[in-house]
């Protein structure tokens, strides 16, 4: 059974530090990954997406995925955090069929001004 | 302006009490999606809907029912048969049923957060 896990559930950081979020994978096949994020009180949204091509994805607010076949993971990072990165971080993967994604658990990210 | 909606934003239940949760889109959307947020253990996907008068099962269905009898408005049934209920629950709608090696970004509502007591 396909499976999506993040490893860490809280991470708290100060402002201008670096991020680094761990999601990997677990089954086999074509690989369509995303990250989202859910700021306090507001609707859970895409930050990035991987399809195929280039391993380094690009997404919105400076945050950047790295995909590692090797590795089965797709690491969220971000060089420098802000206060307004505070938020509920998500790991997903589309299953092989149909438009399902499969979730991992979730990492709180709280930034200290 | 559009979007999705869900409705009410919290809601408390008496144990044994069947209970709706409503979900309505107007960005004409075919494919819409329940899902069930826990701490700890992201969404996890109760049932969704490819098109109108057709739902499936997701990962977690037993004790919950849905209808899908307008395209605007998928409403989810939390019954008393779901052991464990309390929860935050996500709504989301996609453009279209799934096209093979295509993905149809989900678009997500602001979540209904059910207390059972």
């Amino acid at each position: 059974a396909q499976s999506v896990s993040q490893h860490n559930h809280h991470v708290i950081l100060s402002e201008a530090a670096s991020l680094e979020l761990g999601c990997n994978y677990s089954y086999g096949g074509t690989v369509n990954l995303f990250w989202y994020v859910q700021y306090p009180g507001q609707h859970l949204q895409l930050l990035l997406k991987y399809f195929s091509g280039d391993p380094l994805v690009k997404g919105i607010k400076g945050f950047e995925a790295e995909f590692i076949k090797s590795k089965f993971s797709f690491n969220l990072r971000k060089p420098s955090v802000q206060w307004s990165d505070t938020a509920e971080y998500f790991c997903a993967a589309k299953r092989n069929a149909g438009n399902m994604l499969t979730f991992g658990g979730g990492t709180r990210l709280m930034v200290k001004p | 302006d559009g979007g999705i909606t869900q409705s009410p934003k919290y809601l408390f239940r008496k144990e044994g009490q069947n209970v709706t949760l409503s979900c309505e889109q107007n960005l004409n959307h075919d494919a819409m999606y329940w899902y069930r947020q826990d701490p700890g253990q992201g969404l996890r996907l109760i049932y969704y809907s490819q098109i109108v008068n057709d739902f499936q099962k997701g990962d977690i269905a037993e004790g919950y029912s849905v209808s899908r009898e307008k395209k605007e408005s998928f409403p989810l049934t939390v019954t008393s048969a779901q052991k464990n209920p309390t929860a935050f629950y996500l709504c989301a709608s996609s453009i279209g049923p799934p096209v093979s090696g295509r993905y149809n970004e989900q678009f997500f509502g602001p979540g209904t957060r059910l207390t059972v007591l």
